[in-house]
């Protein structure tokens, strides 16, 4: 079974400063998938960054980052120079590859607010 | 807007009463999914649909909860004879087959609260 573990139920950062979101996984499959999405008030999900299990460099996109490391099982989500309109949920997740199975299994989430 | 849409967003209901619920996906896609999420939890599996075929089922779906997507486009989640329990946001995704991540897109969900 996939279990993803996010133990920050919530951060507060001063604006335009860096924060890390803590994300650990357990699985027993070779492959597989990791995403981070952002759930705003208004509750719709908002893909921000996948990093597949066989990716040798961290992902990136724009301000957001991927810190992986597999031996640790964890996939850690970098914001650079944080916005005020990056306050949030975010949701750590993760997807099996392999052929039939396509759900994600999602962490509880973290609770990001942003300080003028 | 050529995103997720769902209908309606917000239905409150009395226990005991069926409840259904609209998912449009982007149009392109051919897969699309069904979560669950209560109040300060993420979002759980419940079913998805390549083109109208349901593949795969959570033991989270009881017998009161059927899915359909009957032309490969739009699906309906109906929840029968509704319980107190069953409130949570459902959410709806799609995605299409050969992306190489198959990155799903998600609505804006339906609010159900069961009185």
């Amino acid at each position: 079974a996939q279990k993803i573990t996010q133990t920050q139920p919530g951060m507060f950062v001063q604006e335009k400063e860096a924060v890390t979101l803590d994300c650990t996984y357990d699985t027993s499959d070779q492959s597989y998938g990791l995403f981070w999405y952002k759930q705003p008030s208004s509750g719709e999900m908002i893909f921000l960054i996948y990093q597949g299990s066989y990716d040798e460099q961290n992902a990136t996109e724009g301000r957001y980052s991927l810190n992986f490391q597999k031996a640790r099982k964890s996939a850690n989500l970098v914001i650079s120079a944080s916005q005020l309109g990056d306050s949030a949920m975010y949701f750590c997740a993760m997807r099996s590859i392999i052929q039939g199975a396509q759900k994600l299994v999602f962490g509880q989430g973290t609770r990001l607010t942003i300080n003028p | 807007d050529t995103g997720v849409s769902q209908d309606p967003r917000h239905k409150i209901t009395k226990r005991g009463q069926n409840v259904t619920f609209r998912c449009d996906p982007i149009s392109e896609h051919n897969r699309l999914y069904w979560y669950r999420q209560t109040l300060g939890q993420g979002p759980e599996f419940l079913t998805y649909f390549q083109n109208e075929a349901q593949l795969e089922k959570s033991r989270l779906l009881s017998d009161r909860f059927s899915a359909e997507r009957p032309k490969g486009s739009f699906s309906t989640l109906e929840i029968q004879r509704t319980e107190q329990g069953d409130s949570a946001m459902y959410l709806c995704a799609s995605s299409f087959m050969g992306k190489s991540y198959n990155e799903q897109f998600f609505g804006p969900g339906t609010r159900l609260t069961v009185l």
